[in-house]
């Protein structure tokens, strides 16, 4: 079956620690993108990337990084400077060109404190 | 810069019913695109609906329909013969076609389903 996967589903930080989040799509799509989820605020931005090789931040960059190595794989790194990295996050995809405009989410990570 | 506004941040509807979710939006571009997405407990993010700025035909998928007046900017959804199953978490979404490639969302309405 074609989609997006996530893992993991749950995962736990200690303070100071690096964590990585994984997304991987199988529906030959160019355009990737991570976003945030807080109670009440909807989706927030974080990164997204249109090919691959190539990324730009979105509008809460602060604290995360990814990378874009391969066109299936967008993993996301929550770093020790993300202060509050509790949430809920949700990887999509977009196959990319200015015809396909809909985007597909995976099931999402919820990321907890410890 | 664009922005989606939903003023209703929970909802209630009697099963078998119809309800409606408002949607505002702002922005200076002329196409773009408009979703409805749904969010149930799972979290699983669903897309229910898309329009096409430059349609005049309000979109409909089976219960759901859409109610797009682009003058006024505003992105409304109709669920019709409401069930139980429809109870969720409703996001209002933007994509322009400028290049920016970020879609905008808005923060959601929550609707309950009344048996």
């Amino acid at each position: 079956d074609g989609g997006i996967t996530q893992s993991p589903k749950y995962l736990f930080r200690k303070e100071g620690q690096n964590v990585t989040l994984s997304c991987e799509q199988n529906l030959n799509h160019d355009a990737m993108y991570w976003y945030r989820q807080d109670p009440g605020q909807g989706l927030r931005l974080i990164y997204y990337s249109q090919i691959v090789n190539d990324f730009q931040k979105g509008d809460i960059a602060e604290g995360y990084s990814v990378s874009r190595e391969k066109k299936e794989s967008f993993p996301l790194t929550v770093t020790s400077a993300q202060k509050n990295p509790t949430a809920f996050y949700l990887c999509a995809s977009r196959l990319g060109s200015n015809s396909q405009e809909t985007q597909y989410f995976g099931p999402g990570t919820r990321l907890l404190v410890l | 810069a664009q922005t989606v506004t939903q003023s209703q941040p929970e909802m209630s509807v009697q099963e078998a019913e119809t309800v409606t979710l408002s949607c505002t939006y702002d922005t200076s571009e002329s196409d773009y695109y408009l979703f409805w997405y749904k969010q149930p407990p799972s979290r699983q993010m669903i897309l229910v609906i898309r329009q096409e700025a430059y349609k005049q035909q309000n979109a409909t998928e089976n219960r759901f329909s859409v109610n797009f007046q682009k003058a006024a900017k505003s992105f409304s959804l109709k669920i019709s013969d409401s069930q139980l199953g429809d109870a969720a978490m409703y996001f209002c979404a933007y994509w322009g076609t400028s290049g920016t490639y970020k879609y905008i969302f808005g923060t959601g309405t929550r609707l309950k389903v009344l048996a």
